[in-house]
């Protein structure tokens, strides 16, 4: 089992709707979570992280957390074109060192 | 300064030269990783530094040596790679006991 697991993209929305995004991670012991952006040929850029069960907002982005279900989602609201990009969950793994873990990523589009 | 910053941001080089990759922050991070990541794929973790020692190698090849010369400067030295170790190189640095990771621009390296 993949330690992290984002749901399979490509996802396309229109222009002013909601683009939902999940992601599930298998170690029980992690704390924190973070959600990253990536347009093509650049860095991640870290969007938003979470390390309490709940909703977390900031602008229009929600990062939502179950530890229980071991379950992460980001909403975006308001979609615009410039959200067109690759998200990436990425999971804080203890062990030995802390290391951070991501998943395969979800494409998203944003369609004018 | 809350930047990572990586040089060079492109690097062409040849099968059998050395080359460098360097990767510096001044926000007292005592943890910095390197991250290398192919088209289409999400980062993968190749080494991590804790206070200046290894702490972690993903089992790389040893034509990737890294180093951590002092608590700000993280270097990734290279010797006879091949074309499929192309990528985009990704330096990040983590304060311990605190969650966030910062991460640099990247270098995207092209093995000819």
């Amino acid at each position: 089992q993949k330690e992290v697991e984002q749901n399979s993209g490509p996802l396309s929305v229109p222009e002013g709707a909601i683009a939902s995004l999940n992601c599930t991670y298998s170690d029980r012991g992690s704390q924190s979570f973070f959600w990253y952006r990536q347009y093509s040929g650049k860095s991640p850029e870290l969007i938003m992280s979470i390390y309490s069960n709940g909703d977390k907002e900031d602008g229009r982005f929600t990062a939502q957390l179950n530890k229980a279900s071991q379950y992460v989602s980001l909403l975006i609201r308001d979609s615009q074109p410039s959200d067109s990009a690759t998200y990436l969950c990425a999971v804080n793994v203890q062990g030995g060192s802390e290391k951070l873990v991501f998943g395969k990523g979800t494409k998203l589009t944003v369609n004018p | 300064d809350t930047e990572v910053t990586q040089t060079p941001k492109h690097l062409v080089m040849g099968m059998t030269n050395k080359k460098s990759l360097k990767c510096e922050q001044h926000m007292g991070h005592r943890a910095m990783y390197w991250y290398k990541q192919k088209a289409k794929k999400p980062p993968e973790l190749m080494f991590v530094y804790s206070y200046e020692k290894l702490s972690i190698n993903e089992s790389v090849p040893s034509r990737f040596s890294p180093e951590c010369p002092n608590s700000s400067l993280l270097n990734l030295h290279l010797h006879a790679l091949q074309p499929e170790d192309s990528a985009l190189y990704l330096c990040a640095s983590r304060s311990t006991g605190a969650y966030g990771y910062t991460f640099g621009s990247g270098t995207r390296l092209t093995v000819v």
